[in-house]
């Protein structure tokens, strides 16, 4: 059964400071992996999506690497604003038929103190 | 409309009554997802619709839950005999194909609470 587990589950840092969001699987056999945003009392907004056989894949001041073999995905966030502020999740699909049933990690809460 | 859309936001029941949770995903979506979010077990996958195929119900948590899709586009989500622990923010997500670089859309969710 896979795993997804996202460590530190909290964190707090400077606005300004780089952020460095981990996430790690226990089967390497997935299809995709998927990075998401949730505000508090809102549904969760995607932010990056990276294919089993990409390393990474980059949006604005985000960048997100995947190593499968080793079972990780580390979410960098550049320059970090207040409005950074969130719950980070992480998830992954074990094969293409599966389509978006995704296995989530419990999330990284992150504050950026202005 | 703009994006998905759940209904009600939120919905307080007592124990042993009947829910229904509805689902406007984003119009040609052609998935629709349900997922739950609760404080002890995080972000569950509950059901799964593509297309006209036969829905995945592999992690509907037991036979109280049920859900369909009608028409391929809005869907409803039915708790028969909540129970306390089915208190959690129920999720919907759509995209527009199974998922191949297709990102979910999530609603706001509804939030029940079974006293």
């Amino acid at each position: 059964k896979q795993e997804v587990t996202q460590i530190p589950a909290a964190l707090s840092v400077p606005e300004g400071e780089n952020l460095v969001l981990n996430c790690s699987f226990t089967d390497s056999a997935i299809y995709n992996l998927q990075w998401f945003r949730q505000d508090p009392g809102k549904g969760l907004t995607s932010l990056l999506l990276i294919q089993s056989s990409q390393r990474e894949q980059t949006s604005g001041r985000l960048n997100a690497s995947l190593d499968k073999s080793s079972g990780r995905s580390t979410l960098y966030i550049a320059a970090s604003q207040p409005g950074d502020s969130a719950t980070y999740l992480c998830a992954v699909s074990r094969y293409k038929a599966a389509g978006n049933k995704l296995t989530f990690g419990g999330g990284t809460r992150v504050l950026v103190k202005p | 409309g703009a994006g998905v859309s759940q209904s009600p936001s939120n919905k307080v029941t007592e124990k042993g009554k009947d829910v229904e949770l509805r689902c406007d995903p984003i119009s040609g979506h052609t998935a629709l997802y349900w997922y739950r979010q609760s404080l002890g077990q995080g972000l569950e996958f509950l059901i799964y619709f593509q297309g006209n195929s036969a829905p995945d119900k592999s992690g509907l948590p037991s036979d109280r839950f049920s859900a369909e899709r009608t028409g391929g586009s809005v869907s409803t989500l039915t708790i028969q005999r909540t129970q306390q622990e089915d208190s959690a923010v129920y999720l919907c997500a759509s995209s527009p194909s199974r998922g191949e670089g297709s990102p979910l859309h999530f609603g706001n969710g509804t939030r029940l609470t079974v006293t």
